[in-house]
């Protein structure tokens, strides 16, 4: 399978826990994008990255959070401190620099009780 | 600021009948791509097509065709011969170059396939 891996796909944890998530991207992809969706909503934005770099962060991401791709390959976000309202599926997508496609991971699901 | 509008929280289509979503959408940015994507109950999010500002013509793959109507700044997703694995979430995307090729999305259609 050559797609956009994440990992993993459930996790439930307790509140003021950390959680990291990672993002395996298709391996011609330079961009890396990484997106929260809530249940009814689209996917919003949080961060982005070509190769190493990270070159955006959505408002959206507070300090609890912070993302990273250190060798321009795999991604990793983590949030610190869990709350109940970062309860969300998390979605990694990545491209190609033309950007006519980007296709999306299965999403890690997460669950703060 | 760049914004996707999809005004149809759901839809029911009769299964092998044409469908149509909406989607407007708003930038000032002359180059941009636009997506549609399917995401069906198992959450998984499925790209489905893609349209350029500059392309001529509207893209088309398999049995979807994106309506692309610049000056209104539309893009609708039409689905010819709907089949009952079409019921899903869709969700319209843009990209324009000035936001650094941030992805954004319409809050989506629930499209519903009847038998």
């Amino acid at each position: 399978d050559t797609g956009v891996s994440q990992d993993p796909r459930h996790k439930i944890t307790k509140r003021g826990q950390n959680v990291t998530f990672r993002c395996d991207p298709i391996s011609e992809h330079n961009r890396l994008y990484w997106y929260r969706q809530t249940l009814g909503q689209g996917p919003e934005f949080l961060t982005y990255f070509q190769n190493e770099a990270q070159l955006e962060k959505s408002r959206l991401l507070s300090d609890r959070f912070s993302a990273e791709r250190p060798k321009g390959s795999f991604s990793t976000l983590e949030i610190q401190r869990t709350e109940q309202g970062d309860s969300a599926m998390y979605l990694c997508a990545s491209s190609t620099p033309g950007g006519t496609e980007a296709f999306f991971g299965q999403g890690t699901r997460l669950t703060v009780v | 600021a760049q914004k996707i509008t999809q005004t149809q929280p759901g839809m029911f289509v009769q299964e092998k009948e044409a469908v149509t979503l909406d989607c407007t959408y708003d930038t000032s940015d002359p180059s941009y791509g636009l997506f549609w994507y399917k995401q069906p109950s198992s959450g998984e999010m499925i790209f489905l097509i893609y349209q350029g500002s500059y392309d001529q013509q509207n893209a088309t793959e398999g049995r979807y065709s994106l309506n692309f109507q610049k000056a209104r700044k539309s893009a609708n997703l039409v689905i010819s011969a709907s089949q009952l694995g079409d019921s899903a979430m869709y969700f319209c995307a843009m990209r324009a170059l000035s936001s650094a090729s941030k992805i954004i999305f319409g809050s989506g259609t629930r499209l519903s396939i009847r038998p």
